[in-house]
């Protein structure tokens, strides 16, 4: 069964720092994919960043990058230079399902302070 | 806008009651999810439609949960006889659809927060 594993509950930063949020995943398929969603207190999932598991390179968007590491079965989400606006719960996905449907871990709080 | 809609945004009822949630997704999204999210937890796959089609309803928790997408845009999220358990944000999604790669990303909408008391 494929899972999602998070074991920051919560995480502090300082603004303008950068920050590291933890994933691991379990999966027996060759081929599937990694998200990562920003959770603000609004309650709407942001998606912020892909990778797929052929992608040779490292999936980047802006501040946010993802360092894949294969044989590790990990996914952290990397946010350079926070700011306040980025203290939101953030989570990881991968595609599951015989639909595409995802699956999510339980979750950063991330905290930016000023 | 474009992005996904769903209302109402919070729902209070009495135990026993039954609810509809709606969700208008993008305009032209194949793909349709539900998703259940507890306090405190990540959103979990309740049901997935493919155009007017259910095709996966695996993750629904009881046959008190029923979705609807009958022209297959609006959908509809029903639940019967309401429990103090089903307390939580109901998530929608569309997307394109897309066997694999990055045509695959969710668009989510804001949610419904259901409170029963």
């Amino acid at each position: 069964a494929q899972k999602i594993t998070q074991t920051q509950p919560g995480m502090f930063v300082q603004e303008k720092e950068a920050v590291t949020l933890d994933c691991t995943y379990d999966t027996s398929d060759q081929s599937y994919g990694l998200f990562w969603y920003k959770q603000p207190s609004s309650g709407e999932m942001i998606f912020l960043i892909y990778q797929g598991s052929y992608d040779e390179q490292n999936a980047t968007e802006g501040r946010y990058s993802l360092n894949f590491q294969k044989a590790r079965k990990s996914a952290n989400l990397v946010i350079s230079a926070s700011q306040l606006g980025d203290s939101a719960m953030y989570f990881c996905a991968m595609r599951g399902g015989s639909q595409g449907n995802l699956i999510f871990g339980k979750g950063t709080k991330l905290s930016v302070k000023p | 806008g474009a992005g996904v809609s769903q209302s109402p945004r919070y729902k209070v009822a009495k135990r026993g009651q039954d609810v509809a949630l709606r969700c208008d997704p993008i305009s032209g999204h194949v793909s349709l999810f539900w998703y259940q999210q507890a306090l405190g937890q990540g959103p979990e796959f309740l049901t997935y439609f493919q155009n007017e089609a259910q095709l996966d309803k695996s993750g629904l928790p009881s046959d008190r949960f029923f979705a609807e997408r009958p022209e297959g845009s609006v959908s509809t999220l029903k639940i019967q006889r309401t429990q103090q358990e089903d307390s939580a944000v109901y998530l929608c999604a569309s997307s394109l659809y897309s066997p694999s790669g990055r045509d695959n990303e969710q668009f989510f909408g804001p949610g419904t927060r259901l409170t029963v008391l």
